[in-house]
């Protein structure tokens, strides 16, 4: 499977910006998919994550409410919108397919997209 | 809060080893043996390098070795050469509220 990510994107403090992931190969409706973003310098930080069918989202509790994750399986794609862009979220933003443990927590981020950069300035 | 420490820099020269730790807080390492690692190369993104504390996905060279001893997991890279030289983290479920943490990241240098 591959994970083949949406373009720069540059944004106005205030507005929002969708950021999307495609999945090409292997089966897209048993993925689940994570969200990860690397501020300039800056180490990693998970987002969230969906879940498939049926469509369950997790949030990092920082994001809880300013970031939603979708999932289009028609498109084999996944979509990850923030609102209320502040400079602080200027970031690469990264989505992997994320799998579990025995017990049905995060294992590991085995496949990964190459990146998003979204740029947040007035 | 929990988290994960990692030293920020460590440094070897080839054919050395070394090892970069990962220290939880609030017993997240200790719990749970869902600590995974990975390699940074600058512009890139992540590569899995270890997961589930000591196992090692396909393709992904035996000089690569993972441990934990109570709250500290650690990654051991033997006989360093030039390609290891990225920014390594470690990453691990810590439970129902905080989900998935990553440590800050170690910066590796082969002299």
């Amino acid at each position: 499977v591959q994970l083949v990510q949406s373009g720069a994107e540059v944004r106005k403090p205030g507005s929002s910006v969708k950021v999307s992931c495609r999945a090409s190969g292997g089966t897209f409706s048993t993925y689940t998919i994570t969200w990860v973003r690397q501020a300039p310098g800056q180490g990693l930080e998970w987002m969230g994550r969906i879940i498939p069918l049926p469509d369950i989202t997790n949030y990092a509790e920082k994001f809880q409410g300013r970031v939603t994750i979708t999932a289009d399986k028609s498109a084999s794609t996944v979509s990850i919108e923030v609102r209320s862009l502040r400079p602080e979220d200027t970031a690469v933003y990264f989505c992997a397919r994320e799998r579990s443990g025995n017990r049905g927590h995060y294992s590991n981020m085995d496949v990964w997209g190459q990146g998003s950069t979204v740029s947040v300035s007035s | 809060q929990s988290a994960l420490t990692q030293p920020a820099s460590v440094s070897g020269s080839p054919g050395q080893s070394i090892t970069i730790s990962c220290t939880g807080t609030s017993n997240v390492v200790g719990s749970y043996d869902l600590v995974s690692w990975y390699q940074q190369h600058p512009g890139k993104a992540p590569k899995l390098m270890i997961y589930e504390v000591t196992k090692r996905p396909s393709g992904v060279s035996n000089r690569f070795s993972g441990s934990k001893s109570g709250n500290t997991a650690s990654l051991t890279i033997s006989g360093l050469q030039a390609e290891d030289e990225a920014d390594y983290y470690c990453c691990s479920y810590a439970g129902s509220t905080t989900d998935v943490l990553f440590g800050g990241g170690t910066k590796l240098t082969v002299l």
